[in-house]
Parts: C-alpha cells; structure tokens; sequence
C-alpha cells in the first residue's frame, strides 16, 4: 500500500528565511503533487511533477522529485507572511486516478 | 475559470441518518472523486469514479457510503447512517482525462456535522 510521509509537519519561520519541506513515499509513482490549503478552504494544485529530476518553480516556492529515492521537495525562498498555509504533498497510485496525500505541513510565517 | 462546486457548504445531521453531498464537476470532465478531511488531518482518499461506475476505491469507503451521477451534472455522495466519526470535511474532486498529468481540481468542500 502507497504511504506518504511529509516532514516536517509544522513550520515556523521567519520572514526573508529559507526552509524546506520533504515529502517521501513508499512504493513507485508517476505523478507527484504538491497542494496549498488555507484555513477552512478548499486545495489548491502549486505542481505537479512527473518525471524524474522534475523542477517547477513558482514565486517562492520551487518543487523538485527524485523518483529513484522517492522523494519530493517543496522550497521556500524568502519567506513571506502570505505563505502562511497547510502544504500537501500527494501521491498518484500508478494506473489508477487517485491519489494519497502526505499529513500536511502547517507553515506559519511570522514577521 | 471553471470550477468544481459543492453543496451544501455545511450540514447538520443527527447519528444514523442519511446524508448526501452534492457536487457540479467541471463540464467537460470526464473523471469524479470524493475525499475526506477529518478536522486538523490529513486528506484521505474515499473512492474515484469514471463512465458511470466506481473505478477505485478506499477501505474507508465501505458499504455505508455509495455514489452517483444521477444527471449529466451532478455527482452525489451517499452516507446510509451516519455516525459520530463521520464528522469531516467532505471535498469533490474531478479531472479531465486518466493519463500521468491527470491535474485534479477540488471542489469547496462540504463540512458534515453528526450529532
């Protein structure tokens, strides 16, 4: 069975810093996605990755996966107080649609 | 832009009834999802559903749950008799075509309550 381990799980920062969210899984995947959810709303897709030495970069954030050590990266540059959200990384279970989500990291990011 | 809705937004029910969310997928979507948050965890996966019929499903999603696309639009999930570890947020999800970038969109969700 797919299991998906985020780490940490709760983040607090400090404006203009850099930090990094790992994200690991346990069996082969083609798909990795990495979400945004603030409080008491919906997700909200940031990338998603594909291929093996896949890197998206957006704003602050850059994502990264590395298929063969099944692990993904979520990097923050610069921090800024509007990052403050619960980031999901998720999971596509090959051949099937749906996917298995990570247990989130509460980033809080203080001035 | 076009986006998944959900209905109600929040809804209220005493242990043992039955409850159903409604969902609107984007139009031209092709593939339905439902998935639950219970309060402060994380998003789990219930079931994913394709031409009318459930393509995978979790071992959440037992027999208390079913699921429907009754119209051209709607995408319904079903509780037969709620219980008190149902409470979660309730969210849709649907996605244009089963291929490795298969984005899926997510819907507001649906906050259940069982008293």
């Amino acid at each position: 069975e797919l299991k998906v381990e985020q780490n940490p799980l709760f983040l607090s920062m400090q404006e203009g810093k850099n930090y990094t969210i790992y994200c690991n899984y346990s069996t082969t995947s083609d798909r990795l996605y990495w979400y945004r959810q603030d409080p008491g709303k919906s997700l909200e897709s940031l990338f998603v990755l594909l291929s093996n030495g896949a890197v998206k970069q957006e704003g602050r954030l850059m994502a990264s996966l590395d298929t063969k050590a099944r692990l993904s990266t979520l990097h923050i540059t610069a921090a800024v107080h509007d990052l403050s959200a619960t980031y999901f990384c998720a999971v596509g279970t090959l051949n099937n649609n749906d996917m298995r989500f990570g247990a989130g990291t509460r980033l809080t990011v203080k001035p | 832009e076009p986006e998944v809705t959900q209905t109600p937004s929040h809804q209220v029910t005493q242990m043992g009834q039955e409850v159903i969310l409604r969902c609107v997928p984007i139009s031209n979507h092709l593939y339905f999802y439902w998935y639950r948050q219970i309060l402060g965890q994380k998003v789990e996966f219930l079931v994913s559903f394709y031409n009318n019929e459930i393509s995978e499903k979790s071992e959440i999603f037992d027999d208390q749950f079913s699921v429907e696309r009754p119209d051209g639009s709607n995408f319904t999930l079903k509780i037969r008799s709620t219980k008190l570890e149902d409470s979660a947020m309730y969210f849709c999800a649907s996605s244009l075509q089963q291929d490795a970038y298969n984005e899926q969109f997510f819907g507001p969700g649906t906050r259940l309550t069982v008293l």
